[in-house]
């Protein structure tokens, strides 16, 4: 199975802030990585697919970026919308494997 | 417009098998590069992979739980089920279904989920 290392657990910033997520696979994704975003008591909801590719009606300070097995999501100019759990998917494979999630709140 | 919703009990007792229903309209599971796949989520935890059956009825399952899963599909009522057996206290969660895409032109992500099923077991 393809492990999958998101870091940080949690991280606390202020609005305005750039905010970066981080995955590490065990093994080369070739760019099978995705990323959601979950507000306490929803689904999770898709935010990039493919890496970087922006999923319709998100906001264009989200992104991706990455290869290989490190993948980034960054969020430019914090909104206090953005509070919520942030998951990274990976798609190389079955079985599909979830990042252990990003708790992400404003100061 | 996709749509996907969970339905099944909401409380299992330990040892009991759990059925889980996913029906869903706006696309057919007979169309290539569809497929339905099962997610859950235990309270306050992270997002545990489960199964996924295509549109070829190619199916996998997680690795520790493949031996007590089964995922199947009916495509003229456009659902997909999945039987958990010997439940236990541990296997207490939010249930979601998803869409999963499965091709090099559309990648491979779940780009629609449902809104999820809480199922407690407890004796």
């Amino acid at each position: 199975d393809i492990q999958m290392t998101q870091s940080p657990s949690s991280v606390s910033a202020s609005v305005g802030d750039r905010v970066t997520i981080t995955c590490r696979a065990s093994q080369d994704l070739t760019n099978w990585l995705a990323w959601y975003q979950q507000k306490p008591g929803s689904a999770p909801k898709v935010l990039i697919s493919t890496v970087s590719k922006l999923q319709s009606g998100v906001p264009l300070r989200f992104s991706g970026s990455g290869s290989g097995t490190d993948y980034t999501l960054t969020i430019t100019s914090l909104q206090p919308d953005d509070v919520g759990t942030y998951y990274c998917l990976q798609a190389k494979s079955f079985p599909l494997t979830f990042g252990q999630g990003t708790r992400l709140e404003i100061k | 417009q996709v749509t996907l919703r969970e339905s099944g009990p909401a409380l299992v007792k330990p040892t009991q098998t759990l059925t889980l229903t996913c029906t869903f309209s706006g696309f057919s599971l007979s169309t290539t590069a569809m497929a339905v796949s099962w997610i859950r989520q235990p309270p306050g935890k992270a997002l545990e992979w489960l199964s996924v059956i295509d549109w070829n009825d190619n199916k996998f399952y997680s690795t520790s739980l493949r031996t007590r899963l089964t995922i199947s599909k009916d495509t003229s009522r456009d659902q997909v089920v999945l039987t958990m057996t010997n439940m236990d206290p541990a296997d207490t969660a939010t249930y979601y279904c998803a869409r999963y895409l499965r091709g090099h032109d559309f990648g491979y992500y779940f780009d629609s989920w449902g809104q999820g099923i809480l199922v407690t077991v407890s004796s």
